[in-house]
């Protein structure tokens, strides 16, 4: 089946620990991004790469890292520099930039 | 960056019943995209459009770009129907979001 995954779904973390979240897609995608959403509210985009070995930042990058070795990965480091990253978690890929999203299901990170 | 604005805000709903979800934004986009966020948070396609009018069963959705708004149209809606839908544009160099309308649909 085609599709992006995610993982893990749920994630529990002490404060000053980075985590690194998953996300696959084999749709053979060339660009992928990852969002945030916090309760009640719209996704806020984090990161973007267009391309393999290449990714740009988005609205809310500090305390982020992410990578794109393979065009199939694109995973997203939350460091202990961000402030308050408890969020869910979304990944998205389309063909190409401007191209139609579709999204995983998601991690739901909580960190205490 | 482009704003986008989803009304109304929240929609309570009959089972059965029609409704009109609106989404307005302020500048020229290259796509528009409609989604439904379920329970369990997984976004759900809708519609891909740009422009003008799609039909998927029960819901359709226009858009009319040179006015910068687009509708969502649920008909005979069901409890299954329930949960937040959000519109997302097109614009510089990323997809934004509206804040959602939350559907609630009673038995």
């Amino acid at each position: 089946d085609g599709g992006i995954t995610q993982s893990p779904k749920y994630l529990f973390r002490k404060e000053g620990q980075n985590v690194t979240l998953s996300c696959e897609q084999n749709l053979n995608h060339d660009a992928m991004y990852w969002y945030r959403q916090d309760p009640g509210q719209g996704l806020r985009l984090i990161y973007y790469s267009q391309i393999v070995n290449d990714f740009q930042k988005g609205d809310i990058a500090e305390g982020y890292s992410v990578s794109r070795e393979k065009k199939e990965s694109f995973p997203l480091t939350v460091t202990s520099a961000q402030k308050n990253p408890t969020a869910f978690y979304l990944c998205a890929s389309s063909r190409d930039r401007a191209g139609e999203q579709y999204f995983g299901p998601g991690t739901r990170l909580t960190v205490t | 960056g482009i704003q986008v604005e989803q009304s109304p805000p929240d929609l309570i709903l009959q089972e059965g019943a029609n409704s009109t979800l609106r989404c307005n934004f302020s500048d020229s986009v290259n796509n528009l995209q409609w989604f439904h966020q379920n329970p369990w948070g997984q976004l759900i396609n809708l519609f891909y459009i740009p422009s003008g009018t799609k039909q998927n069963g029960r819901l359709s959705a226009t858009t009319v770009a040179t006015e910068r708004y687009s509708l969502l149209y649920i008909s005979s809606s069901q409890t299954t129907d329930s949960g937040v839908y959000f519109c997302a544009v097109w614009g510089d160099y990323k997809l934004s979001f509206g804040a959602g309308t939350t559907v609630t649909v009673r038995a």
